[in-house]
């Protein structure tokens, strides 16, 4: 079974500030894609990067980063210039190449300070 | 539209009542995903669809909960003899699983209010 962790309940950053959000996971497959979600408190679901398994670069988006370490099954990702508009909840998530299935972890809610 | 649209976007329902929640995927989207969401909490997983084959039901927590899809199109979530621990915020996914490690695209939920 896959499981995927996120240990920081809740974090905080100041305006314009790096933050690095965590996310570990279990899993025996060899093949997969790794994500991270943003939930604003408008509560839609939006894809924030993706990441494959197979590539060694880390994904890039703009302002967000990922750092991928597949040995040690982690995947954090980095804030950077935080915005106001990054409040939101984030969920890191696994998915198997097989079958599609996704698997999400409890999310951390991260609140930007003026 | 071009996104996942989920409804009503609402409801608000006595407990012991049955409810029935609607999915509109992304058109083209073979997989379909729902998804319970507690007040505060993370994604709990429910029911996936895939095209024609036999859904997965793993996460369906009673009886009471059933979810129907008809080929790649609409579906419904029918959740029976509601009960107060049902409030939540029902997610709706979906994504094209013909391609390898394709993201899932959420609709605005549906938030279920049990009195």
């Amino acid at each position: 079974a896959q499981t995927v962790t996120q240990s920081q309940p809740e974090m905080s950053v100041q305006e314009a500030e790096t933050v690095t959000l965590s996310c570990t996971y279990d899993t025996s497959e060899n093949n997969y894609y790794l994500f991270w979600y943003k939930q604003p408190p408008s509560r839609q679901m939006i894809l924030v990067i993706r990441q494959e398994a197979y590539k060694q670069q880390n994904a890039t988006e703009n302002r967000f980063s990922v750092n991928f370490q597949k040995a040690a099954k982690s995947f954090s990702l980095k804030i950077s210039d935080s915005q106001l508009g990054d409040t939101a909840m984030y969920f890191c998530a696994f998915m198997k190449v097989a079958g599609n299935q996704f698997y999400f972890g409890t999310g951390t809610s991260l609140t930007v300070i003026p | 539209g071009a996104g996942v649209s989920q409804s009503p976007s609402n409801k608000v329902t006595e407990k012991g009542k049955d409810v029935e929640l609607r999915c509109d995927p992304i058109s083209g989207h073979t997989a379909l995903y729902w998804y319970r969401q507690r007040l505060g909490q993370g994604l709990e997983f429910l029911i996936y669809f895939q095209g024609n084959s036999a859904p997965d039901k793993s996460g369906l927590p009673s009886d009471r909960f059933s979810a129907e899809r008809t080929g790649e199109s609409v579906s419904t979530l029918t959740i029976q003899r509601t009960q107060q621990e049902d409030s939540a915020v029902y997610l709706c996914a979906s994504s094209f699983a013909g391609a390898v490690g394709q993201p899932q695209h959420f609709g605005d939920g549906t938030r279920l209010s049990i009195l």
